[in-house]
């Protein structure tokens, strides 16, 4: 079946250090990837997206994620966390040719002072 | 970067009561739509798909007659939850993408907050 996973519900890291956010999916061929992220009470925001090419992407706000094809996995990765990063993180796939986003479960992102 | 609003950004009702929720895409037009729901510390699910001037697609387990979808304009969808009860409390988000398929970035409004009461 296809599915998109976070493994990690919830992480809390302390400002300054750096952050990894893991992702995997399972679809019959590699499909485009996101990284969204949610402050509370808000839509989403595109942090970053890979369709082909480069297998490490660049985002805005610092973000970076890299897609990794035998691991099936696409983790974004921040090298120094601010306290304003603190909010939800959503990995999503869109099969090729399709539109609709398929979401991750989310992975809430706290930061300590 | 392209604005979706969604109005309102919440709102309570009385059960029985239907709820009607304006996604709008204020400068680029959309004729396709996405309605997605989100119950709290939960991911979100794509309820259905919004087509302009056409019939929504719905997913699989969402009812189209209790979620009722119109896309009469390329800059307005609107999602209908009639008879609400207590269970279709959520947060409903809807996006749209700006061009004609997902290597385009599809923006998001800022979700609604209901309340059946």
């Amino acid at each position: 079946a296809q599915s998109v996973t976070q493994p990690d519900i919830h992480i809390t890291v302390s400002e300054g250090a750096s952050l990894e956010l893991r992702c995997n999916y399972s679809y019959g061929a590699t499909p485009y990837l996101f990284w969204y992220v949610q402050s509370p009470g808000q839509g989403l925001q595109l942090l970053l997206k890979y369709f082909s090419g480069d297998t490490l992407v660049q985002g805005i706000k610092g973000f970076e994620a890299e897609f990794k094809r035998s691991q099936s996995s696409f983790n974004l990765r921040k090298p120094s966390v601010h306290w304003s990063d603190a909010a939800e993180y959503f990995c999503a796939v869109a099969p090729r040719g399709a539109q609709k986003l398929v979401f991750g479960q989310g992975t809430r992102l706290t930061i300590n002072p | 970067g392209a604005v979706v609003s969604q109005h309102p950004s919440w709102v309570i009702c009385k059960s029985g009561t239907s709820v009607k929720i304006e996604c709008r895409s204020l400068d680029f037009q959309a004729t396709t739509m996405f309605w997605y729901r989100q119950f709290p510390k939960q991911s979100l699910m794509l309820m259905a798909t919004s087509n302009e001037g056409s019939k929504a697609t719905y997913e699989q387990g969402v009812e189209k007659d209790k979620f009722l979808i119109n896309h009469a304009s390329l800059t307005l969808s609107t999602l209908t939850v009639t008879s609400a009860h207590p269970e279709d409390s959520s947060f409903y988000i809807c996006s749209a993408p700006t061009g004609g398929n997902v290597n385009t970035e599809a923006f998001f409004g800022q979700g609604t907050r209901l309340t059946v009461v």
